[in-house]
């Protein structure tokens, strides 16, 4: 059965502080790893990455995926409280599988 | 547990047919459902916000004459594509969320190709 798995499930710091969120993964037909940053509506996409090793970066947040221990970890340094949402990690195999979501809540 | 599940998979049909999607929350009760539709650059926009009961609230420039939404049970949410077009070939997305928590849990999605 394919499954994602995000952790941890809900998270609250400080503004400044850094984050790091997990995204393991258990699939067949591994295709990409999408990250999305949803507030209120639909999710925002963020990142997408296919290889191992390479670093996406935008900003303050960044991502890296390995597919030999199948996780990908999102983090975000100098953490502002408009980076308080819910992150959402989804698998691509012929659909798609999404975790359950990581709840941030950046304090000022 | 929170599994949502979406039929069919995948769907190929001819232009002006209609299509039926359909959305289930396996094991609890959805209060609302959010239909998705997947756009190039995996960016999602979220078509309709859908509450056991009533009637859908389409988002600015969605067809509700065309996206269908019916929500009729506190576990089964169904989009119908009518008279669909090659331009609606996308990947639609539902998900779902109880009254206890806000938090939105999502189908695998479905392929539409509308030949």
């Amino acid at each position: 059965e394919d499954k994602v798995v995000q952790s941890p499930l809900s998270l609250v710091v400080h503004e400044g502080d850094t984050v790091t969120l997990n995204c393991s993964y258990e699939v067949t037909n591994f295709r990409s790893l999408l990250w999305y940053k949803q507030e209120k509506k639909a999710p925002t996409f963020l990142f997408m990455l296919t290889s191992s090793g390479i670093e996406k970066k935008s900003g303050r947040l960044s991502s890296i995926l390995d597919k030999k221990e199948l996780f990908s970890i999102l983090n975000i340094t100098a953490t502002q409280t408009g980076d308080s949402a819910v992150y959402l990690c989804a698998v691509v195999i012929n659909d798609m599988r999404f975790g359950a979501g990581t709840r941030l809540t950046v304090k000022p | 547990g929170a599994v949502v599940s979406q039929h069919p998979s995948r769907v190929i049909c001819k232009s002006g047919t209609s299509v039926k999607i359909e959305c289930r929350s396996l094991d609890f009760q959805a209060t609302t459902m959010f239909w998705y539709r997947q756009f190039p650059k995996q960016s999602l926009m979220l078509m309709a916000t859908s509450n056991e009961g009533s009637k859908a609230t389409y988002e600015q420039g969605v067809e509700k004459d065309k996206f269908l939404i019916n929500h009729a049970s506190l576990t089964l949410s169904t989009l119908t594509v009518t008279s669909a077009h090659p331009e609606d070939s996308s990947f639609y997305i539902c998900s779902a969320s109880s009254a206890q928590g806000y938090e939105q849990f999502f189908g695998p999605g479905t392929r539409l190709t509308v030949l």
